[in-house]
């Protein structure tokens, strides 16, 4: 099973910063099947980023993913108020399908 | 809109059981791998199980494996769960989450969730 730990466990920034969240494996994750969610309190998870590096339908482009191997990259260019919430990476390379424990971006 | 939309979760006793349902609308359902994720109180979101879009593959996560059964009536659009032998640790909102194709692929949409709560 591929272990996904991200980091920070939070990340306390204001409106208009830029944010970067990483997402190492503990295995490579093959071909970069790495997708990133966003989840807001009360609100199920919504998907961001897939393929590590391809926006989502109707997700602004201040939102980019990278990376490949095991260490992958969320980054948010300019901090919205709304982009305050907990954000997750997922890997779908291998089975079973495992999620990283969390970022939560929280307002400074 | 691509829609999905969970039911039948609610309180029961450890060792019972429990039918979750995720109505979908919006696309051709029988086209698609559909899974079930879940999220602990408090916790992270967890990969419980998935199913091919015709039905005839099944997959598990090894704390479920045994226990929950996964199906589709794709007549009728609709997902389901059964779950058996209830553990207090199944305590959790589930969702269910379309995936891109006909793998087990990133999640999108998702429903809204239901509240699995396991307690005597």
């Amino acid at each position: 099973e591929i272990v996904l730990t991200q980091s920070p466990g939070t990340l306390s920034l204001s409106p208009g910063e830029r944010a970067t969240l990483s997402c190492r494996a503990s295995q490579t994750v093959s071909s970069s099947s790495l997708a990133w969610y966003q989840q807001k309190p009360g609100q199920a998870p919504r998907l961001l980023i897939y393929g590590a590096s391809s926006r989502a339908t109707g997700i602004p482009d201040r939102f980019s993913g990278s990376g490949s191997g095991t260490d992958f990259t969320l980054t948010i260019s300019r901090l919205e108020p709304e982009d305050f919430a907990v954000y997750y990476c997922q890997q779908y390379g291998s089975s079973p399908r495992t999620f990283g424990q969390g970022t939560k971006v929280e307002i400074k | 809109e691509v829609q999905l939309l969970e039911s039948g979760g609610g309180l029961v006793q450890p060792g019972g059981s429990l039918r979750l349902s995720c109505a979908a609308s919006g696309f051709t359902f029988s086209s698609y791998v559909i899974t079930w994720v879940r999220q602990a109180p408090g916790k992270g979101l967890e990969w419980v199980s998935a199913i091919s879009a015709g039905g005839d593959s099944t997959y598990y996560a090894d704390s479920v494996k045994g226990r929950f059964t996964i199906s589709r009536d794709n007549s009728e659009n609709t997902l389901y769960l059964q779950m058996n032998r209830l553990r207090a640790e199944d305590t959790a909102v589930y969702y269910c989450a379309k995936c891109s194709g006909n793998y087990i692929s990133w999640f999108d949409p998702w429903g809204q969730g239901t509240q699995v709560t396991v307690s005597s």
